[in-house]
């Protein structure tokens, strides 16, 4: 079945710093991919939605430039923390699809200290 | 605005023991409905789907069926096993919004042996 690689899968840096993080889909081209945070034992709240080709379109609240979302290929999305604070240490999922239904990564943990 | 609402966890059950994690929703379309298992430290699998009022949909020995007159998408599953621990979510997509998805707050189940 459809494959989505999410990496990495656990990140642990220095507030201050930015953290790119990759999604990529294996076996299929995403027209669109999604990407999702997620808080300890809650549920998933959508940031963003990237079209290939085209600028993200951002959920109320998300700040654009503190999550820079690039969506170069079919095949790839990437989601950039910048200046990671502690507040932004969460749990990154991202999904993509083709037609449908979405597929998701195994997501991605950041830790800032 | 559209949501999603799921009975609170968590669910703790012996093995075997019969499963229902009620969900409920509001939209003001026709939405699509959709149950998500989250294994821990893992991204969202697609555990059933329904895309109709009285479909049901089943997958693993989990059935959901779409109640349109109660707006409704409960969980059932008679007999669950241990290896059924995990979280899940109900979701609902509206047809009209480029395959967002919408997430209900999550169940945690444990099941003991």
């Amino acid at each position: 079945g459809a494959v989505v690689s999410q990496h990495p899968s656990w990140v642990i840096c220095k507030s201050g710093t930015s953290v790119k993080i990759e999604c990529r889909s294996l076996d299929f081209q995403a027209t669109t991919m999604f990407w999702y945070r997620q808080f300890p034992k809650q549920s998933l709240m959508l940031m963003a939605t990237s079209n290939e080709g085209s600028k993200a379109t951002y959920e109320q609240g998300v700040e654009k430039d503190k999550f820079l979302i690039n969506h170069a290929s079919l095949t790839l999305s990437t989601l950039t923390v910048t200046s990671a604070h502690p507040e932004d240490s969460s749990f990154y999922i991202c999904s993509a699809r083709q037609d449908q239904p979405q597929h998701f990564g195994d997501g991605t943990r950041l830790s800032i200290l | 605005g559209d949501s999603v609402t799921q009975m609170e966890g968590p669910v703790t059950l012996s093995e075997e023991a019969f499963l229902t994690i009620n969900c409920t929703y509001t939209a003001t379309g026709y939405p699509s409905l959709f149950w998500y298992v989250q294994y821990p430290g893992e991204g969202l699998q697609l555990l059933l789907k329904a895309t109709k009022a009285d479909d049901k949909g089943s997958n693993k020995g989990f059935e959901a069926t779409y109640r349109k007159e109660t707006t409704s998408f409960h969980l059932e599953k008679g007999s669950v096993q241990v290896s059924d621990s995990a979280v899940y979510f109900c979701a609902l997509k509206l047809n009209n919004q480029g395959g967002k998805l919408i997430f209900g707050q999550g169940t945690e189940l444990s099941v003991k042996p």
